[in-house]
């Protein structure tokens, strides 16, 4: 089975601060996203990633940056954390099939 | 463009009643359609797909087929139970790495 991981479940960050948000798959996938989900607006695309060291905007990039170092590690990047940035986060992989792969989300609290 | 449209929530149920949540989409080409599955807490899991016209796609008692008559792929479940209160995703992958997600019906089954 695929397995998606992400490093925090619940993580609080104060305005300003950097916030760093990983996610690891154990699937060889080449494709990695990250998306933000939000009551009443579902999932929208931060940015993903289609190979090492390669990355996408997606429909609300500002804000964030990414980071793919390593084929099964995708980094997200909140430079300076903003409490409109408060939300879900969810990390998915996918290989070469459509189906994409989530982790269990990371609920950050920006105070 | 892609685009995926569902029916809004939330849907309130009792256990044993018949259920459909709407979804219908736009897009170019012959996408592949899914339903995902949230259930609190967690991260989205895949809980059926189809990849072609007049598919249909069966799990855990759900299934969906895939119309490109009237591009629909409506969620139906016979008998719903307490368990399957979650919130469930409509989506479309086409060509290129990008899903299109609707945003969500959240279903509670009461007993």
């Amino acid at each position: 089975d695929v397995k998606v991981t992400q490093s925090s479940r619940y993580l609080v960050k104060r305005t300003g601060e950097k916030v760093f948000l990983e996610c690891v798959q154990d699937m060889d996938h080449e494709n990695m996203f990250w998306y933000r989900q939000d009551p009443g607006l579902g999932l929208r695309l931060i940015y993903f990633s289609y190979d090492v060291k390669m990355k996408e905007k997606g429909d609300i990039p500002e804000g964030y940056s990414v980071s793919r170092e390593k084929k099964e590690r995708f980094s997200l990047i909140l430079e300076s954390a903003s409490t409109n940035q408060t939300s879900m986060y969810l990390c998915a992989s996918k290989g070469q099939i459509y189906e994409q792969y989530f982790g269990p989300g990371t609920r950050l609290t920006v105070t | 463009g892609n685009s995926v449209t569902q029916m809004e929530g939330p849907v309130t149920l009792s256990e044993e009643a018949f259920l459909t949540i709407n979804c219908t989409y736009t897009a170019t080409g012959y996408p592949s359609l899914f339903w995902y599955v949230q259930y609190p807490g967690e991260g989205l899991q895949l809980l059926l797909k189809a990849t072609k016209a007049d598919d249909k796609g069966s799990n855990k008692g759900f299934e969906a087929t895939y119309r490109k008559e009237t591009t629909s792929f409506h969620l139906e479940k016979g008998s719903v139970q307490v368990s399957d209160s979650a919130v469930y995703f409509c989506a479309l992958a086409n060509t290129g790495n990008q899903f299109y997600f609707g945003t969500g019906t959240s279903l509670t089954v009461i007993p």
